[in-house]
C-alpha cells in the first residue's frame, strides 16, 4: 500500500539550530515528493517539491529537502531555523500519472525564541 | 489572486443527517481534491474533481459524494453523519488534475458530529 512515514510527531528545537525531518515512502513506482507547511492560523502551503533532475531541492525561508531514491526518503533540512519557523510540516507523495497525493501524519515543530 | 475559500469554517451536525461543505477553488485552477484530516493525522484523500467530472476516489463510502460546477467551485457531500465523520475537511485546488500540479488548500471546515 502506498503510505508516507513521518520519524517525529513533535520537535523542539532552539532558535539558529539546525533542523532535519525525516520523511520515508512506500510506493512501487517513480513518484513526485512534496513538503507542505502549515503555520499557526495559516492554510497548509507548499514548501518545495521535487519532480526530476537535481536531488537536492531548495524551497522558500531556507529549507531544502534532499532525494535519496535507494533509501525512499525526502528528508527536509534547515541549517539554523527561527521562531518563525514554528509550524507543522507535512511530507506527501504523487505517483506519476496518479491523481491522490498522499500525505504523512505530519511534524508539529515548535522553535524557542 | 483569490486563493481557495472554503465555507463554513465550523459546523456541528448529529448522528444521521447530512451535510454539504462548500469550496471556490483559486482563480485558473481546475481540479479540486477534498482531504479529511482527523486530530493528529495527516490529510487523508477523500476524491477529485476535474472538469465537473470525478477523476479517483480514495477509500471513502458511497455516502461520500461530491459535485464541481462549470465555474470549478465544488461541493462536498456527507449523508447519514457518524461520529467519525468529525474533522477538519480540506478543499484544495490545483492548476491541473496531474502530479505536477501543487496543491493549494482552503482554512478547511471543521465538522463536528454529535
Amino acid at each position: 500500500a502506498q503510505s508516507v512515514s513521518q520519524h517525529n510527531h513533535h520537535v523542539i528545537l532552539s532558535e539558529a539550530a539546525s533542523l532535519e525531518l525525516g520523511c520515508n515512502y512506500s510506493y512501487g513506482g517513480t513518484v513526485n515528493l512534496f513538503w507542505y507547511v502549515q503555520y499557526p492560523g495559516q492554510h497548509l502551503q507548499l514548501l518545495l517539491k521535487y519532480f526530476s533532475g537535481d536531488p537536492l531541492v531548495k524551497g522558500i525561508k531556507g529549507f531544502e529537502a534532499e532525494f535519496i531514491k535507494s533509501k525512499f526518503s525526502f528528508n527536509l533540512r534547515k541549517p539554523s531555523v527561527q521562531w518563525s519557523d514554528t509550524a507543522e510540516y507535512f511530507c506527501a507523495v504523487i505517483g506519476t500519472g496518479g491523481f491522490k497525493t498522499i500525505f504523512g501524519a505530519g511534524t508539529r515543530l515548535f522553535v524557542k525564541a | 489572486e483569490t486563493g481557495v475559500t472554503q465555507s463554513p469554517t465550523h459546523l456541528i451536525k448529529t448522528r444521521g443527517q447530512q451535510v454539504t461543505l462548500r469550496c471556490s477553488s483559486q482563480s485558473g485552477h481546475n481540479t479540486v481534491s477534498w482531504y479529511q484530516q482527523a486530530l493528529g493525522q495527516g490529510p487523508q484523500f477523500i476524491f477529485q474533481y476535474y472538469r465537473e467530472e470525478e477523476n479517483g476516489r480514495g477509500n471513502f463510502p458511497p455516502r461520500f459524494s461530491g459535485l464541481q460546477f462549470p465555474n470549478y467551485s465544488s461541493e462536498l457531500n456527507v449523508n447519514a453523519l457518524e461520529l467519525d465523520d468529525s474533522a477538519l475537511y480540506l478543499c484544495a485546488s490545483s492548476f491541473d488534475r496531474g502530479q505536477e500540479s501543487p496543491l493549494h488548500f482552503g482554512n478547511g471546515t471543521r465538522l463536528t458530529v454529535t
